[in-house]
């Protein structure tokens, strides 16, 4: 196992659904990211771990809700989403927080989230 | 806050020809400028980046120029192969990374 692992890779659920996202990093980093991409938008931050502890919440709807047990893993927990929350939710790593201002971060392949 | 504007959304070139991405950028504090590419199905990668205390770095094929007066910084391949078909993203820095809209190269045979 290798880089940034995101499961599932695509996921459909109904607005009154609750599933979660999971991402697990296998390169030692301290700080762990959730992006979400929409088409034609510039990626958007929604959270930041660093050493498990959530450093930033970018004005996240409640219905979007992270966990980070350890700086290995991070869960994106889900709940009456809507169908404009349909996006590719991105999962990112680097060495620490302040590195991904400037410092490499490290992407997974994403969870397509479908909100029917 | 820091607005990064990236063109064009979408550009077509032949094998071997040379592709330019352009952005802009609006905090002029802003300090690391990194590039990402996006293959298809999987999550962004850096392909180089640049510091504002340098105007142009160079990595085999691909090169970043920054303009700190104009605001602007740009990456340029040349030589293009099949295997650079990709979107790119680029992004700029002072205390928090902002992402650009994206580029889609498609490279024609």
């Amino acid at each position: 196992e290798t880089g940034v692992t995101q499961t599932p890779r695509h996921l459909v659920m109904g607005m009154t659904n609750k599933k979660s996202l999971k991402c697990e990093q296998h390169l030692g980093h301290n700080a762990m990211y959730w992006y979400k991409q929409s088409a034609k938008k510039p990626l958007e931050l929604m959270f930041v771990y660093n050493f498990k502890e959530q450093t930033e919440n970018n004005s996240v709807p409640s219905r979007f809700s992270p966990e980070c047990p350890n700086s290995s893993h991070l869960f994106l927990h889900l709940h009456t989403l809507q169908p404009e929350d349909s996006a590719l939710y991105l999962c990112a790593s680097s060495q620490a927080a302040l590195a991904r201002n400037t410092g490499e971060l490290f992407f997974g392949e994403g969870s397509r989230l479908t909100v029917l | 806050g820091e607005n990064v504007e990236q063109h064009p959304s979408t550009l077509s070139v032949q094998e071997g020809d040379s592709a330019v991405i352009k952005c802009t950028y609006s905090d002029s504090a802003s300090n690391y400028f990194p590039w990402y590419k996006q293959e298809l199905g999987k999550g962004p990668q850096l392909i180089i980046d640049i510091r504002s205390n340098v105007g142009e770095k160079k990595d085999q094929r691909i090169a970043v120029t920054l303009n700190k007066t104009a605001k602007h910084f740009s990456l340029h391949i040349t030589e293009t192969q099949p295997e650079d078909s990709a979107v790119y993203f680029c992004a700029a820095s002072r205390s928090k990374l902002t992402f650009g809209t994206g580029t889609r190269l498609q490279v024609t045979l």
